[in-house]
């Protein structure tokens, strides 16, 4: 079956724009994670959706915002961009919670 | 609260063994191991569930200690596939939450 999609893999973007990633998880997850990868930092924690709920919130700033569609995918948008948003952002999916998860390739954002 | 693992990095020759602690200050529920290769998104290993369950993968095998909020992925006779850092993963002990909050990391270097 196919996995985790995210689109798009690699992004540029200016200092103050804003970005949208999107994330397909395999077919029958209804969980959705999101996670900031950066070398310093590993992966943090950003928020995790379930049937277009967001039931858990990590300690980013309200920039940092996402949704889920009713077909599980999931997007993430960052407002007003910092140089410090430069990182990889990984989705995750999983069928319920109390299970693995599996990981999509992520989007790598570079600000400058 | 992020977990803490230990140690930050381990070089082995093929065929050694190895165990990467995981320790938590809150209370658990579950404890998740993953696997991540330069480039490539983290990859699902095990779950272990609150109850002192230890599980097995191949040569690839967890304990979890509940009382001590603690979890040790053990490898042996390592291959070099093996090669990667190593990430714990904890919800807290209100339940299944899928708020999964990631140590930083292990190294982990298999040479021949």
């Amino acid at each position: 079956k196919a996995g985790v999609t995210q689109t798009p893999r690699y992004l540029i973007k200016t200092r103050g724009q804003q970005v949208t990633l999107s994330c397909s998880p395999i077919s029958g997850h209804r969980s959705v994670s999101w996670y900031q990868q950066t070398p310093g930092q590993g992966l943090q924690f950003l928020f995790e959706y379930f049937s277009e709920t967001q039931r858990n919130k990590g300690n980013f700033p309200g920039r940092f915002s996402g949704r889920q569609f009713s077909n599980s995918r999931s997007e993430m948008n960052v407002s007003t961009l910092e140089l410090g948003d430069s990182a990889l952002y990984l989705c995750a999916s999983s069928p319920i919670a109390g299970h693995g998860y599996t990981f999509g390739s992520g989007t790598r954002l570079t600000v400058v | 609260q992020q977990p803490v693992q230990s140690p930050q990095a381990v070089i082995l020759r093929e065929g050694e063994d190895a165990v990467i602690n995981c320790s938590s200050s809150k209370a658990l529920y579950s404890v998740h191991w993953y696997r991540q290769k330069h480039g490539e998104a983290p990859v699902f290993l095990m779950i272990l569930l609150k109850g002192g369950e230890q599980k097995g993968h191949e040569k690839i095998s967890a304990s979890f200690n509940e009382k001590k909020q603690q979890s040790s992925l053990y490898l042996t006779a390592s291959q070099l596939s093996y090669s990667g850092t190593y990430f714990c993963g904890t919800e807290g002990s209100g339940g299944a939450t899928n708020k999964l909050i990631f140590g930083t990391g292990t190294l982990l270097a298999v040479q021949p």
